[in-house]
């Protein structure tokens, strides 16, 4: 069964750089949302699209944009990277309000 | 706001026990509550969801067991093997509209040979 795909798996950028991170959801899956884990620590919501329109808002940085295509992948767009935006994203989809399944993650080091 | 708490934080157990995870929310107003398995530095497998209608859910030897007015929720795993050891998370969706998962910290099981 197809699942959801995260690229890239692994990125490493230098502080104030920019970094974009891609989303492709399970077909047929209609919402995206996006987590941030950082070392040792739970996943945290960061942001949720339904039908390519943000459906819910978590701690996401302003810093932070993202947005939902016509295709319902998903791109994060983090810019003036620091330090401690080092972590693990993920994302989710799943059909209106259905079970949400995870992908693999990108893995973030900002040097 | 919600909290999730998990108790215990680790657990190390000889293969072959039975073994029991906690976790409690402080918001009895669920949409539902899933349990996750991550392996270390690898994504989020999804194991069990109870919606806040149901009192339980099974799945080969895992059963988790959701009571919404005591706000918790326990992971039963049976008969554990090394091959169970990773993090386990609970994660609960809110009622109202919203969709996002509120995750506690998780459990670190290690079941040893």
């Amino acid at each position: 069964a197809a699942g959801v795909i995260q690229s890239p798996r692994h990125l490493i950028k230098e502080k104030r750089e920019t970094a974009t991170l891609k989303c492709y959801p399970i077909p047929r899956h209609d919402t995206v949302y996006w987590y941030q884990q950082g070392p040792g620590q739970d996943p945290q919501f960061l942001i949720s699209f339904y039908e390519k329109m943000q459906s819910d808002k978590g701690s996401i940085p302003d810093r932070f944009s993202a947005q939902q295509f016509s295709d319902y992948h998903s791109e994060l767009n983090m810019s003036s990277l620091e330090l401690g935006d080092s972590a693990l994203y993920f994302c989710a989809s799943s059909r209106y309000q259905e079970t949400q399944y995870f992908g693999p993650g990108t893995r973030l080091l900002v040097l | 706001k919600q909290e999730v708490t998990q108790i215990p934080a680790a657990l190390s157990v000889p293969e072959g026990e039975n073994l029991v995870l906690n976790c409690s929310f402080t918001d009895s107003a669920i949409y539902n509550l899933q349990w996750f398995r991550q392996d270390p530095g690898k994504g989020l497998t999804s194991l069990l969801l109870i919606q806040s209608s149901q009192r339980e859910q099974t799945s080969g030897r895992l059963n988790a067991s959701l009571d919404k007015s005591s706000g918790r929720s326990t992971l039963y795993i049976a008969a554990s093997q090394p091959g169970d050891s990773a993090t386990y998370l609970c994660a609960v969706r809110g009622q109202g509209g919203s969709e996002k998962l509120v995750f506690g910290k998780g459990t670190k099981l290690t079941v040893n040979p």
